[in-house]
């Protein structure tokens, strides 16, 4: 079974903090994404990575940036949190093309 | 681009009811389609996926999903509605060449005794 995991559950930070999410897969995907879910808006793509140091930008990466150092590990990093990231962050992985892809469990963040 | 509306964002089935969820997607060529499940607090399980062949689809948990290329849809559906399946499903599409899927907003299942 593939298996993704994400570094927490939950997740309290205060405004203007540093933050990383981490996301690690045991499948040796060569593609991983990073999405935000909010209610009523559904999943929004804000990174994804197609191989080692490899990234393009999603729909809404304003405010966030990345890192695949390695190929089972992809880091979401909010430079200066504010609180309108407050938001349920999922990981996911697949194998190339637009195969199914095989999510975490999710880090809901909270930034007061 | 490809698109995804899944036009009922709230439905409420009796339990032993039959399910359909509906989702219609815009993409000029064949498209790659999927139903995920999520319960509160949980990320996506995918359910089931259709890339080519047989249109009716079979999935976990007794789901079941047909594509049907003139009504660029591809419904989900269960013969009789447990109480565990109350969760909120969402359909995706992909297409060959792309790495990302596009997701819909998401149907809220709720299932009443």
């Amino acid at each position: 079974d593939v298996k993704v995991t994400q570094s927490s559950r939950y997740l309290v930070k205060r405004t203007g903090e540093k933050v990383f999410l981490e996301c690690v897969q045991d499948m040796d995907h060569e593609n991983m994404f990073w999405y935000r879910q909010d209610p009523g808006l559904g999943l929004r793509l804000i990174y994804f990575s197609y191989d080692v140091k490899m990234k393009e930008k999603g729909d809404i990466p304003e405010g966030y940036s990345v890192s695949r150092e390695k190929k089972e590990r992809f880091s979401l990093i909010l430079e200066s949190a504010s609180t309108n990231q407050t938001s349920m962050y999922l990981c996911a992985s697949s194998l190339p093309e637009p195969y199914e892809q095989y999510f975490g469990p999710g880090t809901r963040l909270t930034v007061t | 681009a490809q698109s995804v509306t899944q036009p009922d964002i709230h439905i409420t089935v009796s339990e032993g009811a039959s399910l359909e969820l509906r989702c219609n997607y815009s993409y000029g060529a064949t498209p790659y389609l999927f139903w995920y499940v999520q319960s509160p607090g949980q990320g996506l399980q995918l359910l089931l996926k259709y890339f080519s062949g047989d249109t009716l689809v079979q999935g976990i948990k007794g789901f079941e999903a047909e594509f049907k290329r003139s009504q660029s849809s591809f419904n989900l559906r269960k013969p009789s509605v447990h109480w565990s399946d109350a969760a909120e499903y969402f359909c995706a599409v992909g297409a060959r060449g792309y790495s990302t899927l596009t997701f819909g907003k998401g149907t809220m299942l709720l299932v009443s005794p």
